[in-house]
């Protein structure tokens, strides 16, 4: 079955970093979504791909659909206290439902 | 605008009981998935309904199991019996299918099966 790969895992940092992370999948998909998830709550959509190679920014957050089409990244530049959480990628095939990376959780340190 | 709605929040029951989590999409989303997350699996799909009918419960663990969605306004997910590996959290999400893919997710409810 589909498969995603999220990493890193866990990622500690200072508040003013940059942090990177990034997501392949098995198969081909035509949908790259990343949410963020605070404690206690359900995830949120942060940001919606839907063409290879399309590059989207939501203040400073950039994330990137893969020319390959199995592969996303999400960027976040200067990072706040608030920006600690999980943040998932999810995608989908057409005709299916998302399925979603493990996650990556952040702490920012001030 | 009110977002996907779940009860309880919290459950906590004992082995052997029966548990049922109910949720009500947004109003004119016409999609409702089951998610379940736990630390070791991260987020699973359960099962998900369009305009009522289920399409894909693959993700269903098992028999004890079993998820309706009687109309376009509510959805239960019900365990029978409950198991202490069920204890997770589960979440409803809904999207109004327009091929975006993008879902909304309730806050989800807390469940621990001693």
């Amino acid at each position: 079955g589909q498969q995603l790969n999220q990493s890193p895992q866990s990622m500690f940092i200072q508040e003013g970093e940059d942090v990177s992370m990034n997501c392949t999948s098995s198969s081909i998909f035509n949908t790259w979504l990343w949410y963020k998830q605070d404690p206690g709550e359900g995830p949120v959509l942060l940001i919606a791909l839907y063409k290879a190679g399309e590059l989207t920014s939501n203040g400073r957050l950039t994330a990137q659909f893969g020319i390959t089409r199995k592969d996303s990244f999400l960027n976040i530049s200067a990072s706040i206290p608030s920006d600690v959480g999980i943040y998932f990628c999810a995608g989908r095939e057409a005709g299916t439902a998302l399925i979603f990376g493990k996650g990556t959780t952040l702490s920012v340190s001030s | 605008d009110a977002g996907v709605i779940q009860s309880p929040r919290h459950e906590v029951t004992e082995m052997g009981q029966e548990v049922t989590l109910r949720c009500k999409p947004i109003s004119g989303h016409n999609s409702l998935f089951w998610y379940r997350q736990t630390m070791m699996r991260g987020l699973e799909l359960l099962i998900y309904f369009n305009n009522n009918v289920p399409i894909d419960d693959s993700g269903m663990p098992e028999d004890r199991f079993s998820a309706k969605m009687p109309n376009a306004s509510f959805s239960t997910l019900k365990i029978q019996p409950s198991e202490p590996r069920d204890s997770a959290v589960y979440f409803c999400a809904s999207t109004d299918n327009s091929n975006t893919g993008e879902l909304f997710f309730g806050e989800g409810s807390r469940l621990t099966v001693l």
